[in-house]
């Protein structure tokens, strides 16, 4: 079984501060883990992914994040926030490959950039 | 190469019709999943095909149903349309289904029943 939580349904920060937008997840298997970000009626691009490689994943746009199997979380960062930025974010969570477990979309973060 | 197409983009029914709506995933992705947005229930998983076989339903009633053909591309159909089905429904595709494979998304088709 797997399970995503987003620990911040809005997240406001001031163009130029860092960002941080949580996520704990739960699984019994190693699961591959991804974050997504949706601009207003756009689908789902995705930002960067972890597949147990390295722990610490960039992705595009200067966000990155940090797999920490201690506690469960695949927090995503970025050190200084741009107005472009503003959108709602996904943490995901997914089975191995050939898993019949379906995908798993956390509840999702709106971030707002406050200039 | 050609993203994920998602058509129509926008529709209006009235309560109790049925709508088809259609996805041409990537070149060469033959699994294609089906998603429910709305601002109350957020992002909702519907099926997952692979193959022309679905794999995994979500928690959805009868009146939601899909398939997928020879070439990939995959419709669903919502049934006897009530209020509630309003939303962005949105199709991803991915080379293989689940694990470390990228959901390559649509840009949804956008249904509002009246």
């Amino acid at each position: 079984a797997q399970s995503v939580t987003q620990l911040d349904s809005h997240v406001s920060v001031s163009e130029g501060t860092p960002v941080l937008l949580r996520c704990n997840y739960s699984s019994s298997y190693s699961p591959s883990l991804f974050w997504y970000v949706q601009h207003p009626n756009k689908g789902l691009q995705l930002l960067l992914k972890y597949t147990s490689a390295a722990t610490l994943v960039k992705g595009i746009n200067g966000f990155e994040a940090e797999f920490k199997k201690s506690e469960t979380s695949f927090h995503l960062t970025k050190p200084s926030a741009h107005m472009s930025d503003a959108a709602e974010y996904f943490c995901v969570v997914s089975p191995p490959n050939g898993g019949y477990q379906k995908v798993t979309f956390g509840t999702g973060t709106k971030l707002q950039v406050i200039p | 190469k050609a993203g994920v197409t998602q058509t129509p983009r926008y529709l209006i029914k009235t309560r109790g019709q049925q709508v088809t709506l259609s996805c041409s995933p990537i070149s060469g992705h033959r699994s294609v999943s089906w998603y429910q947005q709305t601002p109350g229930q957020g992002l909702q998983f519907l099926f997952e095909y692979f193959s022309e076989t679905q794999r995994n339903k979500g928690n959805f009633p009868g009146r939601f149903s899909g398939r997928q053909f020879s070439n990939s591309r995959s419709e669903m159909n919502v049934s006897t349309l009530e209020l509630g089905d309003s939303a962005l429904y949105l199709c991803a595709s991915s080379p293989l289904p689940s694990g470390a494979n990228v959901l390559t998304f649509g840009a949804g088709s956008r249904l509002t029943v009246l």
